[in-house]
């Protein structure tokens, strides 16, 4: 069974704070991504890798970074959090080979103060 | 225009109603099209897919993909409260390193007994 796991199923942060989101997987998934869900906005592409330390910016990446050291991890940095960071965060992860079947994790609710 | 369209709902049907899900695209290119459901609190995993045109079956839900009017649907036959989720279509043009899905904003379902 796939499993893709969040490092906090909630998170509140002060505004200017550094926060770092962490996202494994298991399956040996070359592609992982970041996404946030707001209502009415849908799912919007922050970030997503189909390497290590491959990066390719997504629809809204402006006040994010992202690294990928190992292939199983794919961290989401907030290098300033601001308030209107506040959003749930969604890590996804799939194979190349596969791309329409992309396995999410259970998201991270994330309150910026 | 946004490339991907989907009416939000919310859409309220009793139990055993058949219900159409739609979505529009605007970009000839896509050939992949998928449906993810989410059910609150959770991330979307992925229910149906389909390559270019044609319909596709499992159990009480088929795909129907048109791409001469870039139009997707998804159809739910005897609609069971366990099918209350949001459910979002997501589509690429390609299958390789580099591309990421592109998702509708995604249309809430409420089965009612």
């Amino acid at each position: 069974d796939v499993k893709v796991t969040q490092s906090s199923r909630y998170l509140v942060k002060r505004t200017g704070e550094k926060v770092f989101l962490e996202c494994v997987q298991d399956m040996d998934h070359e592609n992982m991504f970041w996404y946030r869900q707001d209502p009415g906005l849908g799912l919007r592409l922050i970030y997503f890798s189909y390497d290590v330390k491959m990066k390719e910016k997504g629809d809204i990446p402006e006040g994010y970074s992202v690294s990928r050291e190992k292939k199983e991890r794919f961290s989401l940095i907030l290098e300033s959090a601001s308030t209107n960071q506040t959003s749930m965060y969604l890590c996804a992860s799939s194979f190349i080979r596969d791309q329409e079947t992309q396995y999410f994790g259970p998201g991270t609710r994330l309150l910026v103060l | 225009q946004k490339e991907v369209e989907q009416d939000p709902g919310p859409l309220s049907v009793p139990e055993g109603a058949i219900v159409s899900l739609n979505c529009t695209y605007s970009n000839s290119a896509f050939q992949y099209f998928m449906w993810y459901r989410q059910y609150s609190r959770k991330g979307p995993e992925l229910l149906m897919y389909t390559y270019s045109s044609g319909n596709k079956e499992d159990g009480r839900f088929t795909a129907q993909v048109d791409k001469s009017s870039k139009y997707i649907s998804l159809f739910i036959r005897d609609s069971q409260p366990s099918d209350s989720a949001t459910y979002l279509c997501a589509m690429t043009p390609v299958n390789q390193a580099g591309t990421a899905l592109i998702f509708g904003k995604g249309t809430t379902l409420s089965v009612s007994s």
